[in-house]
């Protein structure tokens, strides 16, 4: 059981549309980051939301953790083919050890 | 150019044949760890480490070994390989660890290694 769980696993879109990405856990977190993949690269990161509530936009992208820091969303708006790619979420566990676990990630593919 | 560089890309190897894919920052970042992709199973991390000659086991360590005798290098060594460490494996480094404040981890491009 993975401790990030990533919904949806897949998305196919038409340019254009909206769409969220969820990212949940049992675990609180003192903070979650989403990375952007592309094939044949490493994760990218995209944002890291520290405090519970917290929303960031970055441009489209607008990034949310949840008030009890166990959960959070990312919703792109308008989105276009140079969106496609795999988004992961990843955090350490409050109180855990200081080891990094990432969600399975959304792969998003945005149709022109 | 900030960088994280592991060696080699690709790789193809026959099982029981000692490996080491090494992984290097120039970011004089303190923590660094690896990672393997596996379809449907996200990022796991294998080994992590604080500092030098500070190592620990992640989600996956089994069959893996790890050093840190320089702050800047982190090699990922298999001992024995089997075709179930058939993977993509990925290299990252951070200024500090996940726990901590300057947590953004900066991935290598990634080793693709097959074990036959």
């Amino acid at each position: 059981t993975q401790l990030l769980e990533q919904s949806p696993q897949f998305l196919s879109i038409q340019e254009g549309e909206n769409l969220t990405v969820y990212c949940n856990s049992s675990s609180v977190f003192s903070s979650l980051q989403w990375y952007r993949q592309e094939p044949g690269e490493g994760p990218v990161l995209l944002v890291t939301v520290v405090t519970g509530g917290e929303v960031k936009k970055l441009k489209r992208l607008t990034f949310q953790f949840g008030d009890a820091r166990k959960d959070s969303s990312l919703h792109i708006t308008a989105a276009q083919p140079g969106d496609t790619g795999l988004y992961l979420c990843a955090g350490a566990a409050e109180g855990g050890n200081n080891d990094m676990r990432f969600g399975a990630g959304t792969r998003l593919t945005v149709k022109p | 150019e900030a960088q994280v560089t592991q060696n080699p890309r690709y790789l193809i190897t026959v099982t029981g044949k000692k490996l080491t894919v090494t992984c290097s920052q120039n970011m004089n970042h303190e923590y660094m760890s690896w990672y393997r992709q596996d379809p449907g199973l996200g990022l796991r991390q294998i080994y992590y480490s604080m500092n030098v000659e500070v190592t620990d086991k992640g989600d996956v360590p089994e069959g893996y070994k790890v050093s840190r005798k320089e702050k800047r290098n982190f090699p990922l060594i298999l001992e024995s390989p089997s075709p179930n460490q058939t993977s993509l494996y990925f290299c990252a480094s951070s200024l500090s660890p996940p726990q901590g404040v300057y947590t953004e981890a900066f991935f290598g491009q990634g080793t693709r290694l097959t074990v036959v």
